[in-house]
Order: C-alpha cells, then structure tokens, then sequence
C-alpha cells in the first residue's frame, strides 16, 4: 500500500483556519485519499474522502494537488472539539479493499 | 442511529482465561474488522470480514480468533489471554467498496491482562 506522510503535531488557535497537509508521492492513479480523525478517548471517524476534485462536507473541505502527490485537510475554524490526531490514509477504489492502513498521524492542539 | 456498538468498554482479565469482546453493528454493513491500538504503534489490524462466514487475518492475528455467523456481528475470541495483548480494541464497519466508502468505528475496548 502507498505510504503517507503528516507531521507528528501541529498547533492552532481557536476560531482560525488549519491546513493540515499530507503527502502521499506514490499514490496510484485509482488510490483515494481519506482523512478520518481520533477525539481522545474515542474511536475514528470519518471526515473526508476524494480522488481528484476538491471536496467540502460538513465538516472540512480537502484539497488535493494535481498531481496528487499531496493533499490539505482543512478546517475552516478550529474549535476546542477539534482536537484529535488526523489520519490521511490511502484506499484502493476496487471493492475488495476495504482495510484502512493507519500511520501515526498528525496530533492537533487547539489554543483557546 | 447508526453505529457500532462494542462491549464491554473495559476489561480486567487473568492471563489465560479465555474472552469474548462483541462487536454489533445496525448498518447492514458486508464488511468487518479488528484494529488494536498501542501508543507508538498505531492502529493495526487484526482480522477482518468481508460477509458472512468469509474471515480473514489482518498485520497481527496471532492469539485471536473471530468468526462471523451473522452479518451485524463480529466477536474477537481471545482464547488464552496474555499480557501483550493489553491494548485498547476498536471495531469497525463499512460497506464493501473499497476508497470509495467509509468506515463506521466502535467507541473502544480497553482491555488489560494481568
């Protein structure tokens, strides 16, 4: 399976914007890029997924570079419920791939 | 309300007295799974369904067994426990799909073997 990388931390204020990047250099042409995120003491969730386009949801937007090879989770405002680590994962589009393949993330920190 | 409920959310054990943690989900979801959780190591998986009487090993099987006679449920077995197995337990469900579906998780397990 492609391989991500995310930094270990990042930090935010409250109420701003984050920008939590991914990249993901040998992604294959029928890889999606899914974001899901760990509240403490809580298991995954979903937030996002997308293959080429840019997608918005409820709850973030993703932003993904032509080429691919990277990708941006963001968070319009950052809110103290926010915090959680972030996973950028990479899934296989046939319907046998359904395994999720964690790394270790990106922890964020809201600053109130 | 959609979900996936695991019980029970913690658990002292002896080492080698077998257990049982369930794993139910409301979703009609073909697709199940075990992830384990130890800090430094992530989430990796341990066994995984894709339907019924269709299971299969994850990254780390050994010591656990599961078996899936229904579809919205999916228990771990672990027949004689051990202290490595310590760990916080998450179930999983989905549609199967592959990158274009997700994934529904479990609130947790957090068992200790003493």
């Amino acid at each position: 399976d492609a391989k991500t990388t995310q930094p270990n931390s990042m930090e935010s204020n409250e109420e701003e914007p984050v920008h939590l990047p991914c990249n993901h250099s040998t992604i294959s042409g029928t890889d999606y890029i899914h974001w899901y995120r760990q509240l403490p003491s809580q298991g995954p969730e979903y937030v996002i997924h997308g293959l080429t386009s840019n997608v918005n949801n409820r709850m973030a937007s993703l932003a993904i570079a032509e080429d691919r090879k990277s990708s941006t989770l963001i968070l319009h405002r950052a809110t103290l419920r926010d915090a959680a680590v972030y996973y950028c994962i990479l899934r296989a589009s046939w319907a046998g791939a359904n395994n999720l393949f964690f790394g270790t993330g990106t922890r964020l920190t809201v600053i109130p | 309300e959609a979900q996936v409920t695991q019980n029970p959310r913690y658990l002292i054990t002896v080492t080698g007295k077998k257990l049982t943690v369930t794993c139910s989900q409301n979703m009609n979801h073909e697709y199940m799974s075990w992830y384990r959780q130890d800090p430094g190591l992530g989430l990796r998986q341990i066994y995984y369904s894709m339907n019924v009487e269709a299971t299969d090993k994850g990254d780390v099987p050994e010591g656990y067994k599961v078996s899936r006679k229904e579809k919205r449920n999916f228990p771990l077995i672990l027949e004689s426990p051990s202290p490595n197995q310590t760990s916080l337990y998450f179930c999983a469900s989905g549609r199967t799909g592959g990158g274009i579906t997700e994934a529904f998780f479990g609130q947790g397990t957090r068992l200790t073997v003493v």
